[in-house]
């Protein structure tokens, strides 16, 4: 069964630093990478899709990565700002069969000024 | 024009009654799907449909069913509401599968009392 780990849970920075967000899973056999925002209250808005034949995936300050071998993904965020503060969620989806989504608990981040 | 929208937002409804949440899309796509976010904000699938057929039904009680009356609408029908379906419900759909970008409604808060 898929496991999807995110570290940290929280983090708060203060703005302009760049910043790491981990996301593992423990069935690397999987078809693709998908990382999403949660504002408070809101619906999810996908940010970046990495297919499992690739290594990384650029959106203007986003930045993700992926390993498949060792069950790892990174988002890397430029240059924070306030406007980043939401939650941040990875979903891992199973290859073969029903391409059946897992997602992780998400990091909760706080950019402030 | 909003792409993934869903009906009612907020639900409040005692236990033991039968509830319906509405999902709709206009992006084209052939894949819908429900998911339960609980409130620990972890979020899982419950069901998928592609073109109106049901491809995933993950553990859910049988009290609840969704409905397809077209690829664009996708409906959630819950019998006999307990406390514990308490949570957040997301609509999402996509072009083919979860091999593809996943686009999420705004979520309906439902809470049982």
């Amino acid at each position: 069964k898929q496991e999807v780990t995110q570290i940290p849970a929280a983090l708060s920075v203060p703005e302009g630093e760049n910043l790491v967000l981990n996301c593992s899973f423990t069935d690397s056999a999987i078809y693709n990478l998908q990382w999403f925002r949660q504002d408070p209250g809101k619906g999810l808005t996908s940010l970046l899709l990495i297919q499992s034949s690739q290594r990384e995936q650029t959106s203007g300050r986003l930045n993700a990565s992926l390993d498949k071998s060792s069950g790892r993904s990174t988002l890397y965020i430029a240059a924070s700002q306030p406007g980043d503060s939401a939650t941040y969620l990875c979903a891992v989806a199973k290859s073969g069969g029903s391409y059946i989504p897992t997602f992780g608990r998400g990091t909760s981040l706080i950019v402030h000024p | 024009d909003t792409a993934v929208s869903q009906t009612p937002k907020y639900l409040v409804t005692q236990m033991g009654n039968d509830k319906s949440i509405k999902c709709e899309q206009n992006l084209g796509h052939d894949t819908m799907y429900w998911y339960k976010q609980d409130s620990k904000k972890f979020l899982k699938i419950m069901f998928s449909y592609n073109n109106k057929e049901l491809i995933i039904n993950e553990t859910v009680p049988n009290r609840f069913s969704p409905k397809s009356p077209d690829k664009a609408h996708l409906n959630l029908h819950i019998n006999s509401l307990e406390l514990g379906d308490s949570a957040v419900y997301f609509c999402a759909s996509s072009p083919r599968g979860a091999r593809y970008e996943q686009y999420f409604g705004p979520g309906t808060r439902l809470t049982v009392t």
